[in-house]
């Protein structure tokens, strides 16, 4: 059964930086593409990045980009996501969520969801 | 852009709910996704490519549409299907709708 463990709440002051984990297992991380969705209180979905781990070259949605670094650890089967330049609106439950990859071709279809970090930025 | 309609829809068990998702141009049936998230919780995948149930999701879902108009449709509604629905084409996803209880 596939499953994303994602790291405990964080608060941060802003202006600071955060660094959110996703573990799961190297059977799922050699088939997948593991993408960052965050939900601001109240709010929808929001996608910030992804990586495909096998490949190693991640993507970040324009709104992220310069802020936000996805970066994954084989050796672990870890998926990180730092978010930089902390701001109140950042405070969010931010989302692992995974999708199945041949290679550089993924389905989009996020089929196992992290249970989600509460990130609140405060000072 | 996905864009939901309506943004809250009130219904009462047993009725069918019709969720729709627009986009503002074509998209590949193959990756249209739907999901439903409960308060407190994940989201959860109900459909995927459009019109696929996702393992474990009961028949009374249902997905359909292509091109720009997509539509998820809940048959009989029961109690635990009254949550926020979103669709999703790659990284963008709607709005949600609401689905509450009347």
């Amino acid at each position: 059964q596939v499953q994303l463990v994602q790291s405990g709440a964080e608060v941060r002051p802003p202006g600071s930086s955060v660094k959110v984990s996703c573990k799961t297992s190297a059977d799922t991380l050699s088939s997948s593409s593991v993408s960052w969705v965050r939900q601001a209180p109240g709010q929808g979905l929001e996608l910030m990045g992804r990586i495909i781990p096998v490949l190693g070259v991640p993507t970040y949605s324009q709104r992220f980009q310069g802020r936000v670094t996805i970066t994954a650890d084989r050796s672990t089967s870890t998926v990180y996501m730092e978010l930089s330049s902390l701001r109140p609106e950042d405070t969010a439950i931010y989302y692992c969520a995974r999708d199945l990859c041949s290679g550089a071709t993924c389905s989009w279809w996020f089929d196992t969801w992290g249970q989600g970090t509460l990130v609140t930025v405060s000072s | 852009v996905l864009t939901q309609s309506p943004g809250t829809v009130s219904l009462s068990p047993g009725q069918r709910a019709t969720l729709s998702c627009r986009a503002s141009q074509s998209v590949r049936s193959r990756y249209l996704a739907w999901y439903q998230q409960k308060p407190g919780q994940a989201p959860r995948l109900l459909i995927y490519g459009a019109s696929s149930r996702a393992t474990g999701i009961p028949d009374r879902f249902s997905g359909s549409g292509s091109g720009t108009d997509f539509t998820l449709t809940i048959s009989r509604l029961e109690p635990e299907d009254f949550a926020v629905y979103y669709c999703q084409q790659y990284g963008i996803f709607g709005g949600g709708t609401k689905v509450e209880i009347k």
